[in-house]
């Protein structure tokens, strides 16, 4: 029963440098997005996903790339990481045609680039 | 535009005591869901209670409830009887649309932190 699972937990970059976090789910659901949590700002849509193929941004996507190529997986992409880009990352998945369906997460990852 | 506006940064009750933690909400879609997650100091999200623009009646989940009240565009969730494990931040998020026109896309507000007191 792994629902969402989101790899690293942790990650430390420097400036300019790239890195993708894994986001992987075994629920069969549609619908996947990134947010990424900052101090007094909640939570905001990077990108989203509703179904293999398709993606589109969010409210904040500059810096961020992302691709479904499959129903399961979900990466998230920094091309050039910068400072801004230190946060907490999470990855929700939830079926897309209920309306009441709640969003998934996962675990999270606590991002520092320096 | 959709907006979800917590206006609380924080919250104090007392063990045992019901709280209400504020939340209102703009959408010019007539068909949209509400729904409210805990994220306790762990850092996970939990999903706590759901309600949809059409239901009659407000959600109610064990001591979480709804208090949705559409004409004011507010979303209110109650706590009754509240314990030390209720310390957490609270998150109110909206979901715009139905069938296909539904994205799946959640909106969420700042956050409420509440704290349980002895």
């Amino acid at each position: 029963n792994a629902g969402v699972t989101q790899t690293p937990k942790f990650q430390v970059l420097k400036t300019g440098q790239s890195m993708t976090l894994q986001c992987a789910q075994d629920m069969n659901h549609e619908y996947m997005s990134w947010y990424r949590q900052d101090p007094g700002m909640g939570l905001r849509l990077i990108h989203y996903s509703v179904g293999a193929g398709i993606t589109d941004q969010g409210e904040v996507p500059n810096g961020y790339n992302v691709s479904r190529s499959t129903t399961e997986d979900f990466p998230l992409r920094l091309l050039s990481a910068a400072p801004s880009q230190t946060s907490v990352y999470f990855c929700a998945s939830s079926l897309k045609q209920a309306p009441g369906a709640p969003l998934h997460f996962g675990n999270g990852t606590r991002l520092t680039v320096t | 535009a959709q907006k979800i506006t917590q206006t609380q940064p924080g919250m104090f009750v007392q063990e045992k005591e019901a709280v209400t933690l504020d939340c209102t909400y703009d959408t010019s879609d007539q068909s949209y869901g509400l729904f409210w997650y805990k994220q306790p100091s762990s850092g996970e999200m939990i999903f706590l209670i759901y309600q949809g623009s059409y239901d009659e009646q407000n959600a109610t989940e064990g001591r979480y409830s709804l208090n949705f009240q559409k004409a004011r565009k507010s979303a209110n969730l109650v706590i009754s009887a509240s314990q030390l494990g209720d310390s957490a931040m609270y998150f109110c998020a909206m979901r715009e649309g139905q069938g296909s026109s539904n994205t799946g896309k959640l909106i969420f507000g700042q956050g409420t932190t509440l704290q349980v007191k002895p």
